[in-house]
């Protein structure tokens, strides 16, 4: 079945590191891909979204190149700051299949930056 | 900026009380989810509605149940909680007619505690 694998937490980063959280996916066609963002004690908002191959999402500073051939979507930023502590989840709907349009997410990776 | 309710926000009970959480949306979406979101952080969907007078149960199996009387309402209920019913539980809602690209918008989550 369709299905999100992102890598295991956490991830520990100083202030201004890179930021790369990897991601891949099984689907059957082409999903849309999601990127969401859960700061401590709220719920999840969207940070950024591709619809098809080689889209890229952005938003904050945060970048995902939707990758069919790798069939991955993974999260870079180029300076992290404190205030991005938070857990990440990638996520997906399917084009085909039983979902119903319903999110599948990864099980999250928790950053924290230190500044 | 999404406009989704939820309480309480934090609730301690003792095992065999009937509990409703609530949840509301102002953004006049037809579809609402409900999720479980655990201490390891993985979001399992329990509950869904396309509408009015429409639920459906999700991927994880749960002894809770939710009604759609009004669009913007979404509670869930639990008759009889046990301590394994601990957890946070997020409400989202949806357009639900974007499909494959359509984004979820969440509340801020009530975390419940069963003693």
């Amino acid at each position: 079945g369709d299905s999100v694998t992102q890598m295991e937490g956490p991830v520990t980063l100083s202030e201004e590191a890179f930021l790369t959280i990897n991601c891949t996916y099984t689907a059957t066609g082409y999903p849309s891909l999601f990127w969401y963002v859960q700061y401590p004690g709220e719920g999840l908002q969207l940070l950024l979204k591709a619809t098809k191959a080689d889209d890229k999402g952005s938003n904050k500073g945060f970048e995902a190149t939707y990758r069919k051939e790798t069939t991955s979507f993974h999260l870079e930023k180029g300076s992290v700051q404190v205030s991005d502590s938070a857990v990440y989840f990638c996520a997906l709907i399917p084009r085909y299949g039983g979902s119903q349009g319903n999110l599948i997410f990864g099980k999250g990776t928790k950053l924290s930056v230190k500044p | 900026e999404a406009d989704i309710y939820q309480t309480p926000r934090y609730l301690v009970i003792g095992t065999g009380k009937k509990i409703t959480l609530e949840c509301s949306q102002t953004m006049g979406h037809d579809k609402m989810y409900w999720y479980q979101q655990d201490p390891g952080m993985e979001l399992h969907l329990i509950h869904y509605s396309y509408g009015v007078n429409s639920t459906e149960k999700g991927d994880l199996s749960s002894e809770s149940t939710v009604s759609r009387i009004r669009t913007e309402h979404f509670p869930l209920t639990l008759e009889s909680a046990r301590p394994s019913h601990t957890s946070q539980y997020l409400c989202a809602s949806s357009e639900g007619l974007a499909g494959v690209t359509d984004t979820q918008y969440f509340g801020p989550g009530t975390r419940l505690t069963v003693l």
